[in-house]
């Protein structure tokens, strides 16, 4: 069965902080998704990797293939990054279903 | 805006009533998902459709029923809402296999009393 485990569950930091939010899955992957929801709202995707590093603006995000590990970076944080980050995987070998962490919600304080 | 459409946003029912959420996508995508989300639980599989004309059950399918109605559109039916269906619903879609993005809609907040 695959497992996505992220750590913390819960975080909260000071506006400018620098931020990681990890992730560890156990099986093969085809590809590793951050998503992104805000209180009360939708789901969106921030990034879908499969090898590497992206970036887009502040955010940073980073797979180990090797050793089935994701990190998640916000630089200098700022509080409209308050909500919850959830890194989701989609399994090698066809499957259609993705498997989703529990979240990692994050508090940014001014 | 292209992406995915859930109706309704609210609903509040009685115990016992029925209701369908709907579901539409206009990204040509071949599979599509309900999940429900409940706090400290995460999002939870309810059903899916790998592509048009199949469903299969998920994590949670129970007291749930589905139609894969085109390849757009994928609702949701609870046949006889109990308290324990009160939950926040996503619709999901991605374009085939694994490995593109996955879409939500915007979320469905139903409460059952």
């Amino acid at each position: 069965k695959n497992e996505v485990e992220q750590s913390p569950q819960n975080l909260t930091a000071q506006e400018g902080e620098f931020i990681t939010i990890n992730c560890s899955y156990s099986v093969g992957i085809s590809a590793l998704h951050w998503l992104q929801q805000h209180p009360g709202g939708g789901i969106v995707s921030l990034f879908m990797l499969s090898s590497g590093k992206k970036k887009h603006g502040r955010l940073i995000a980073t797979i180990n293939i090797q050793e089935k590990h994701s990190s998640l970076h916000i630089t200098a944080s700022h509080p409209r990054d308050s909500a919850v980050y959830i890194c989701a995987v989609s399994p090698s070998g066809g499957s259609y279903i993705p498997t989703f962490g529990r979240g990692t919600s994050l508090i940014v304080h001014p | 805006n292209a992406g995915v459409t859930q109706t309704p946003k609210f609903q509040v029912l009685k115990t016992g009533q029925s209701m369908t959420l709907q579901c539409a996508q206009d990204m040509n995508h071949n599979s599509m998902y309900w999940y429900r989300q409940d706090p400290g639980m995460g999002l939870r599989l309810i059903y899916y459709s790998a592509s048009e004309g199949t469903t299969d059950k998920g994590e949670v399918p129970n007291g749930y029923n589905v139609s894969r109605l085109n390849k757009r559109e994928f609702s949701l039916r609870l046949e006889s809402a109990a308290p324990s269906q009160t939950s926040v619903y996503f619709c999901a879609s991605f374009f085939g296999f694994s490995g593109n993005t996955i879409y939500f809609g915007e979320g469905s907040w139903l409460t059952v009393v």
